[in-house]
C-alpha cells in the first residue's frame, strides 16, 4: 500500500482479555518498528524487526507482550491479559534497511482497557 | 540511551524563531526529526546522517555535531502550522531508533 497500515484503529477491551494489533508496512520496507505512546507522553520503543527476525526486543514492557512478523511483511503485536496501564496508542513504523533511512509511521492503534 | 531534548516546551509568537536541541550519550549514525500534532501520527521532517548528508523538507533546517553527539532543529519565522510536539530520534549504527521525550511548541497569532 501507499503507507503503513494499522488495524484496528481503535480497540476497547476489558481488563484481562488478549488483544492483537496488526501492522502492514510499506511495500519493500525490511525494517519494522513498534512504539507505544501513552497520553501526552513520548514515543516508547517496544520492538524492532529486520526481516522476520527481531534483533531487539528490549523494549517489551513485560512477558505479556509479544510480537511476530511473517513473510518479511505483516507484523502482529499481541498483548495478553491486558491491564489498564496498557491503554495507549500503539504506533508501527517501517523503513528500508537501516541505518540511515527514514521511518514512516502508521496512524496507530488506540487501545483502551476498561 | 534515550536522547535528551531541550527545551521541554516553547511558546512563540508567529514570526519568531526557535531552536530545539537533542543530545545523546552514544556515538550516533543518524538523527531523525519528527513533528506530531495532537491525535495524529508523527510526520517526518529531516534526517541528518554521519558524514554530513541531510534529507528533509526545504523549509526546515537542522545541524548535527557528530563529535558532541548533538543535533539542533531551527524553526525560523514560525507559522501557526508549526505548532505541535517535536521529537528527535537517534540511531546507532544498524540499531533501533530511540526517541526523546519531545518538545512541545505552541505558536500564538
Amino acid at each position: 500500500g501507499a503507507g503503513v497500515s494499522q488495524s484496528p484503529s481503535n480497540k476497547v477491551t476489558e481488563k484481562g482479555k488478549d488483544v492483537e494489533l496488526r501492522c502492514d508496512p510499506i511495500s519493500g520496507h525490511t525494517a519494522l518498528y513498534w512504539y507505544r505512546q501513552s497520553l501526552g507522553q513520548g514515543l516508547e520503543f517496544l520492538i524492532y524487526f529486520q526481516g522476520n527476525s527481531a534483533p531487539d526486543k528490549s523494549g517489551l514492557p513485560s512477558d505479556r507482550f509479544s510480537a511476530e512478523r511473517t513473510g518479511g511483511s505483516v507484523s502482529t503485536l499481541t498483548i495478553q491479559r491486558t491491564q489498564q496501564e496498557d491503554s495507549a496508542v500503539y504506533l508501527c513504523a517501517s523503513s528500508f534497511a537501516p541505518p540511515g533511512n527514514t521511518i514512516y509511521f502508521g496512524e496507530g492503534s488506540w487501545l483502551t482497557v476498561v | 540511551q534515550q536522547p535528551v531534548q531541550s527545551p521541554q516546551a516553547v511558546i512563540l509568537r508567529e514570526g519568531e524563531d526557535a531552536v530545539i536541541n537533542c543530545s545523546s550519550s552514544k556515538a550516533l549514525y543518524s538523527v531523525h526529526w519528527y513533528r506530531q500534532k495532537h491525535g495524529e501520527a508523527p510526520v517526518f521532517l529531516m534526517i541528518l546522517l554521519k558524514g554530513g548528508e541531510q534529507k528533509g523538507h526545504e523549509k526546515i533546517s537542522a545541524s548535527f555535531n557528530e563529535k558532541k553527539q548533538q543535533s539542533s532543529l531551527y524553526l525560523t519565522a514560525s507559522q501557526l502550522s508549526y505548532s505541535g510536539t517535536y521529537f528527535c530520534g537517534t540511531e546507532i549504527y544498524d540499531d533501533k531508533i530511540i526517541f526523546g521525550k519531545g518538545t512541545r511548541l505552541h505558536i500564538l497569532p
